[in-house]
């Protein structure tokens, strides 16, 4: 059974839109949740990790949020770039360490056209 | 330079045929995975290494093994590969305190 879902499957914008990515997950214990980069042909890249019960960080044009009682998660794209287009992978950690499980969703694809 | 390093990055095999799957890691991190990704799915994790010789299974361990004689180093064996075995893998490391996994750029293996 999937334990981290993730919509939409796919989304195309134009470039200095906005845009929304959603993250909900059933992983117990939560410990952390992570959001990863891939552009195609290539492994993830780490964008950010949200720790807190409530959790909002950002990273230039990302940023995102965590609600863990609602096990949600959103990441937001601001002003998006042709090089923003790639696959958007949320994955769940349920332990603070390496002894844990890494539970991945099958990732938003993301087209950002000119 | 931080780096995860697979080889070879394409393969195509026979079915029924061996396969190596090379992973390196300049880091000194302690522990390593391997997972594959297929269309549609979350990445699975095959195996996961803590250290030389200290290997567990994951969530699909079936029809792989592995092999981690140095730190730095993480193979990927499948004896006698599957059709069903085509997918696209990913070797990972990491430190043990939670820090991101470093992903490889992957290997994509077709097994005809």
């Amino acid at each position: 059974k999937t334990q981290v879902e993730q919509s939409p499957q796919s989304l195309v914008v134009r470039q200095g839109e906005n845009c929304v990515l959603q993250c909900n997950y059933s992983v117990t214990p939560d410990n952390h949740l992570r959001w990863f980069k891939q552009d195609t042909g290539k492994g993830l890249v780490s964008l950010t990790v949200l720790v807190d019960q409530k959790d909002k960080t950002s990273n230039g044009r990302y940023s995102a949020t965590l609600d863990k009682d609602a096990k949600h998660s959103t990441l937001h794209i601001t002003a998006t770039l042709l090089d923003d287009t790639a696959t958007y992978i949320c994955v769940v950690g349920d332990r603070g360490s390496a002894l844990g499980r890494l539970h991945f969703g099958a990732g938003t694809q993301l087209i950002v056209i000119p | 330079d931080m780096k995860v390093t697979q080889m070879p990055r394409y393969l195509i095999k026979r079915m029924g045929e061996n396969v190596l799957l090379e992973c390196g890691q300049d880091m000194s991190h302690e522990t390593m995975y391997w997972y594959r990704q297929d269309p549609g799915l979350g990445l699975q994790l095959i195996y996961i290494s803590y250290d030389v010789d200290s290997n567990s299974e994951g969530d699909i361990p079936k029809g792989y093994r592995v092999s981690r004689k140095k730190r730095e180093h993480f193979s990927l064996i499948l004896d006698s590969a599957k059709t069903n075995q085509t997918s696209v893998y990913f070797c990972a490391s990491s430190q043990v305190n939670n820090q991101a996994p470093l992903f490889g750029e992957g290997t994509r293996l077709s097994v005809l």
